[in-house]
């Protein structure tokens, strides 16, 4: 098992320049999500996913886009990039779509600069 | 928003001795984890306590949970430089987890 795999590990863009950041996971996970980690905070839930077909909005969703057409796949695009964006993202996945008494699998992070 | 709160923000401590931090939350919830992030890296679960359990041990680790205080502390005993690391705890609800901004662990050998 790979768990969750994240790509790429760093990333510059330009302001309004647009990307995908990549996660997927191999452990038939049915809960996926993205989070932002910046200095002095702690992790913000971007976007998840409960399900092939099924997103939600996190706390922080203004600017990025989901889609989960798999179960092993959750990417998160980012539509038109801001410096605001800057910050290092990680997905991350749990069996059960229901309930938080699961633990979390994360991937190992994407580290993104918006110039 | 931000639940969770560890203290303190920053802790070192020599190779072998215990390291005790702190998390405070808001509102009720249904179980609180604990995550390890070594530097550059993604993080890894530690041990998840639910609200009807006061204590729980994993190896080197224990952790406690007072719901009427709003607060868990994790106490890692006979600390190794393996060890320095970010400490965050997550508290949970529903779908979501609300995290803290994370206790850094400093063991000097």
């Amino acid at each position: 098992n790979a768990g969750v795999t994240q790509t790429p590990k760093f990333q510059v863009l330009k302001t309004g320049q647009s990307m995908t950041l990549q996660c997927a996971q191999d452990m038939n996970h049915e809960y996926m999500s993205w989070y932002r980690q910046d200095p002095g905070m702690g992790l913000r839930l971007i976007h998840y996913s409960v399900g092939a077909g099924i997103t939600d909005q996190g706390e922080v969703p203004n600017g990025y886009n989901v889609s989960r057409s798999t179960t092993e796949d959750f990417p998160l695009r980012l539509l038109s990039a801001a410096p605001s964006q800057t910050s290092v993202y990680f997905c991350a996945s749990r069996h059960d779509r229901g309930s938080t008494n699961e633990k979390l699998f994360f991937g190992s992070g994407t580290q993104l600069s918006v110039l | 928003s931000q639940q969770g709160e560890e203290d303190p923000q920053a802790l070192s401590i020599q190779e072998g001795e215990n390291a005790t931090m702190n998390c405070s939350y808001k509102t009720s919830i249904n179980n609180l984890q604990w995550y390890r992030q070594n530097s550059g890296r993604g993080l890894v679960h530690l041990i998840l306590i639910r609200s009807n359990e006061r204590e729980k041990h994993s190896g080197r680790l224990r952790v406690t949970l007072d719901t009427s205080k709003k607060s868990s502390s994790l106490l890692i005993t006979a600390s190794r430089a393996a060890d320095t690391a970010s400490y965050f705890c997550a508290t949970g609800s529903n779908y979501q987890l609300i995290w803290g901004a994370g206790t850094k662990l400093i063991i000097k050998p």
